[in-house]
């Protein structure tokens, strides 16, 4: 398997576009996590899916953030629009038994400028 | 909230030391996780252990799970520096959809 696969490893948009973040879970695997990493504030649960269904989206910050699972094997974390506070790196984790840990992604670099 | 504390934040050694890292929480947890991130890349599960007293060992990596399952300690033997990373520690309960995560130990070791 080739893990959790993410897209783009880095992007770099102008304040005010659009970013669309992509990730592939492991295949057989029912919960996916979107996490965001910052020096100041560590790795933060921004929403997580069970069976393509969002349970629990408390930590996703803004009405500008959205995340969608439209199948098994596809996710997306959307910010529009996106704000130089939102640089970070973005990571998708999937696991087939949460409580027993998970596989993360590369991550994508986000820079907003 | 269930909250997990780590300690040190920072630690910086030489090759061949030992050490060990803590992760401590007012909470009980089901189970807990350590995972190490090295530069770029994401966190990379190392153990879980889920049996309070559990002592897991993993080449020179010896993982602990304390007895009332609050706390956790990793404890690495004659360091190298491919050591190197992010400890994160992890902890969650039974039929929890998710895991609460430490801020972790950011561990260098020196040639």
């Amino acid at each position: 398997d080739a893990g959790v696969i993410q897209s783009p490893r880095h992007e770099v948009t102008e304040m005010g576009q659009e970013v669309t973040l992509r990730c592939k879970p492991i295949s057989g695997h029912n919960s996916l996590f979107w996490y965001r990493q910052t020096m100041m504030r560590g790795l933060e649960l921004l929403i997580y899916f069970n069976n393509n269904v969002p349970i629990d989206d408390s930590g996703m910050p803004e009405d500008r953030f959205s995340a969608k699972m439209p199948n098994a094997s596809f996710s997306t974390l959307k910010i529009q629009p996106s704000e130089p506070r939102d640089s970070a790196v973005y990571f998708c984790a999937s696991s087939l038994l949460p409580s027993y840990g998970y596989t993360f992604g590369s991550g994508t670099r986000l820079t907003v400028v | 909230t269930q909250l997990l504390e780590q300690s040190p934040q920072f630690l910086s050694i030489q090759e061949g030391e030992n050490l060990t890292v803590y992760c401590n929480s007012s909470s009980v947890f089901s189970s807990l996780q350590w995972y190490r991130q090295e530069p770029g890349e994401g966190p990379v599960l190392l153990v879980t252990v889920v049996t309070g007293g559990e002592v897991k060992k993993l080449k020179r990596l010896t993982f602990q799970f304390g007895d009332a399952r609050k706390d956790s300690s990793l404890h690495i033997t004659a360091a190298q520096p491919g050591d190197t990373g992010l400890y994160l520690c992890a902890g969650a309960n039974t039929n929890a959809g998710k895991s609460t995560f430490g801020d972790g130990t950011t561990l260098t070791v020196k040639p």
